[in-house]
């Protein structure tokens, strides 16, 4: 059981380049969820997907575009880079059963420099 | 929505002392306060968690306590050691919605044990 595996781990971009990082989870959760991490900011939401074929925004959406592509699988894509997309990502997975605690199951990160 | 508060934003304590994190929520819907742990470079980990209808709830060397009238929830780790070196986040949100969607972070306390 591998849990939640995020790539790439380390990525340096030039603003106005565009990536996507990929997620794959293999624990059969409903939701995931990408969140970034900045100092002293905690853990900001950008998008989730309470289940397959639907997302939503978070808390920081803006610049940022994301795919459900199966139930394993939810990518988050930067269409032009920014500065202030410097930070490091963090991708998540729960089971969402009403009454439920939704323990968040995170990947590794990817640390993310946008020049 | 919700605000998460916590507080401090560092703590060195000499290992053996105890360590106490206090954070505050504003939404008086929210009833499950959970506790993630990321050791450096690593991804956070849920270490402990409690709901509004218990007042404390302890694991080993750590202990959560809550206080609904007042809003505010608390960690303490007893006995710290090196290995309880680390960012400690704290969240709130209302369980009712099984899912970690409206989950709200703190913005993270460094907790540093001085050998």
């Amino acid at each position: 059981n591998a849990g939640v595996t995020q790539t790439p781990k380390f990525q340096v971009l030039k603003t106005g380049q565009s990536m996507t990082l990929q997620c794959a989870q293999d624990m059969n959760h409903n939701s995931m969820y990408w969140y970034r991490q900045d100092p002293g900011m905690g853990l900001r939401l950008i998008y989730y997907s309470a289940s397959e074929g639907t997302t939503d925004k978070g808390e920081v959406p803006n610049g940022y575009n994301v795919s459900r592509l199966n139930k394993r699988e939810f990518s988050l894509r930067l269409e032009s880079a920014a500065p202030s997309q410097t930070s490091v990502y963090f991708c998540a997975s729960s089971e969402a059963l009403s009454g439920a605690t939704g323990e968040l199951f995170f990947g590794e990160g990817s640390r993310l420099t946008v020049l | 929505g919700e605000n998460v508060e916590q507080h401090p934003s560092t703590l060195s304590v000499q290992e053996g002392d105890s360590a106490v994190i206090k954070c505050t929520y504003s939404d008086s819907a929210s009833n499950y306060f959970p506790w993630y742990k990321q050791e450096l470079g690593k991804r956070p980990q849920l270490i402990i968690d409690i709901r509004s209808n218990v007042g404390e709830k302890k694991d080993q060397r750590i202990a959560v306590t809550l206080n609904k009238t007042a809003k505010h929830f608390s960690l303490h780790i007893t006995e710290t050691q090196p290995e309880d070196s680390a960012v400690y986040f704290c969240a709130a949100r209302p369980i009712s919605s099984g899912s970690a969607r409206q989950l709200t972070f703190g913005s993270g306390t460094q907790l540093t044990v001085l050998p």
